[in-house]
């Protein structure tokens, strides 16, 4: 069984550009996750889609925002980068109502 | 609000010895708790859970008991290897499973 994979592995731009991450869940499941994970710190809840809707938000600005499509993949874009966007993103996925998240690879960005 | 507060890394031990790293949580109502692994370079594995309290998850050698009356999900092994050092991150998801809180992970480093 395929596991969740994000694209791209890895992801440079400048300040000021837009990003656009890229996750497909396992087959299945219907709930993507989305995570910043900054240098040296732990897991910043971003964004939960579930069934193509957006079901809760971490504490972050208006320009982070995705969506979630009809076949459950989904996608994370930041708009306006600025330097301290720069991390390790990771997306996860679950069936709904279930609790254990199943977590990609990661896409590295780096904002000069 | 909901939090997750583990022991600050890193820690290092030798090869064989014992390991503990606390986990301790602040929620109301049931939250699921979790240990995920990230070995280096990589996403987030699963490494054991507890949905309830005195659930005890275990996986690999590693063990942790969900402790209701001390809010603790301690992590334990009895004999670490040098293919344990990792990054070990505690979580708790509430009830509704709305949200999934991530302790800011401890470094493991296990020397030969």
């Amino acid at each position: 069984e395929a596991g969740v994979t994000q694209s791209p592995t890895h992801l440079i731009k400048t300040r000021g550009q837009q990003a656009t991450l890229r996750c497909s869940p396992i087959s299945g499941h219907t709930s993507v996750y989305w995570y910043q994970q900054a240098l040296g710190l732990g897991l910043q809840f971003l964004l939960w889609y579930d069934e193509g809707e957006e079901r809760n938000r971490g504490n972050f600005p208006p320009r982070f925002s995705g969506r979630q499509f009809p076949n459950y993949s989904s996608e994370l874009n930041v708009n306006a980068l600025e330097l301290e966007d720069s991390a390790l993103y990771l997306c996860a996925s679950s069936f709904r109502g279930r609790n254990e998240q199943f977590f990609g690879p990661g896409t590295r960005l780096t904002v000069l | 609000g909901d939090s997750v507060t583990q022991m600050e890394g890193p820690v290092t031990l030798s090869e064989e010895a014992f390991l503990t790293i606390n986990c301790t949580y602040t929620a109301t109502g049931y939250p699921s708790l979790f240990w995920y692994v990230q070995y280096p370079g990589e996403g987030l594995q699963l490494l054991l859970k507890a949905t309830k309290a005195d659930d005890k998850g275990s996986n690999k050698g590693f063990e942790a008991t969900y402790r209701k009356e001390t809010t603790s999900f301690h992590l334990e092994k009895g004999s670490v290897q040098v293919s344990d050092s990792a990054v070990y991150f505690c979580a708790l998801t509430d009830t509704g499973g709305f949200k999934t809180i991530f302790g800011a992970g401890t470094r493991l480093f296990v020397k030969a």
